[in-house]
Parts: C-alpha cells; structure tokens; sequence
C-alpha cells in the first residue's frame, strides 16, 4: 500500500495567517491527490482534487500544489471557518490510503 | 443534489456481522462509484471497497476476507457487511461518491458510529 505521512499533526493559526499543510507519499502517486476538510460532528468535504484543482464551491483561498511524492496544502488567509481537521488522500494505486490528519485552530 | 445517508446499528458483539445500509437521493447508483471509508478513533481513515454502476466491486485487501459491498438498484440502496468484527472495527463508518475509479469522493454521508463490544 501507498504510505501517506502528513505534516504537521496539529498548528494553530491567526486570523488572516497563511497556513500550510504536508503530505508526503511513499512512492511518486503523479499527482492522484485530494484534500478533504473534516469539521466536529460533520463528513469530509472534498477541497482539492488532482493535487491542485479547486473542487466546487470551495473557497479561492484554499490552493494544493506539488508533484512526485511531495504536497501541500495552502490556506492563504486563515478564517474562523477553517478550523477542522484536513486529511489528504492518493487515489493512484488500491487500496486508496489517507494521511493521518492534521488538526487546525485559530490562535 | 447527491445525499447519502448510512443507517445500521450503533453496538455490535465481538464475532458477530456488522451491517450497514447507505441510502442515496438526488443520483443513482447506476452510474459512479460508490464507496465506503471508515474512521477510527484518533483520526485514522481507511478506504474499505466500493461498489461501480455495473455493480462489481473492490476491496481493501486488508479486509478482503471479511467485507461484502452489494446493492439494491430498485430502493437506489448500497450495503456493507463486515463478518466477524473485534473491537478494533469500532469506527465511524461513512458512504461516500466517487465520479470514476480514480476520483476522490464528492459526496459524503453524515456517518454513523458502530462501536464493537459484549
């Protein structure tokens, strides 16, 4: 199975701060990468898809980048909304795999 | 607009059958993927299998020997059956979308927690 290690575990942010969030594979998964946003009591939201593609309706101020093994994350402007747990996940190769999650606070 | 939602009991016995029923509105499950992914405590998530429109399946293979994904196009239904379940399945279990084979999920039940315990 692919290995999905996410960085970090937990980052608290202010208002407005850009915060960015890690996730490495344990092999080159080309990109196969979503971002999803997990708030108390409520299902995953799909945020980004193709590593870097906006899903729809979500916020401008979310972006994903990279390429290979290594991605990211980026909250360009920290709103109170925000705060929540954010998982990745490669969808290159069954069984699809998770990264360990990464909890987010406002400061 | 796509809603899912899981029903299924709350308490499940060691060794016994956890079942799970995912009711979808709003799209049928003739056409996409569709999937279940499970939460532990702690945060963990693990993708179990899905079920395509053709109806043939995937499994984690970490489950194979215990998962079966099926279906009821007529009530647009999809069900999980996990056999012989311990404590360590005690999870919240989700039904989620997924537009093809290689997408990641756009549409996701609210969950529902299974915890496993005499």
């Amino acid at each position: 199975d692919i290995q999905m290690t996410q960085s970090p575990a937990s980052l608290s942010a202010s208002l407005g701060e850009t915060v960015t969030i890690q996730c490495r594979a344990s092999e080159d998964i080309y990109s196969g990468l979503a971002w999803y946003q997990q708030k108390p009591g409520k299902s995953p939201q799909l945020l980004i898809y193709g590593a870097s593609s906006l899903q729809d309706g979500v916020p401008s101020r979310f972006s994903g980048s990279g390429s290979g093994t290594q991605y990211s994350l980026k909250i360009s402007s920290m709103q109170t909304e925000d705060e929540g747990v954010y998982f990745c996940q490669q969808g290159l190769k069954y069984p699809f795999t998770f990264g360990s999650g990464t909890k987010l606070e406002i400061k | 607009e796509v809603q899912l939602q899981e029903s299924g009991p709350g308490l499940v016995k060691p060794s016994q059958s956890l079942s799970l029923t995912c009711s979808v509105t709003g799209y049928s499950i003739t056409s996409n993927y569709w999937g279940w992914i499970r939460k532990f405590p702690g945060n963990k998530m693990e993708w179990m299998g899905y079920i395509s429109y053709s109806g043939s399946t995937s499994y984690n293979p970490s489950l194979k020997s215990r998962i079966s994904i099926t279906r009821d196009t007529s009530k647009n239904q999809f069900f999980l059956q996990l056999n012989s379940v311990t404590t360590e399945d005690t999870a919240t279990y989700y039904c989620a979308r997924s537009l093809t084979v290689a997408t990641p999920f756009d549409y996701w039940g609210q969950g529902v927690m299974v915890t496993v315990s005499s």
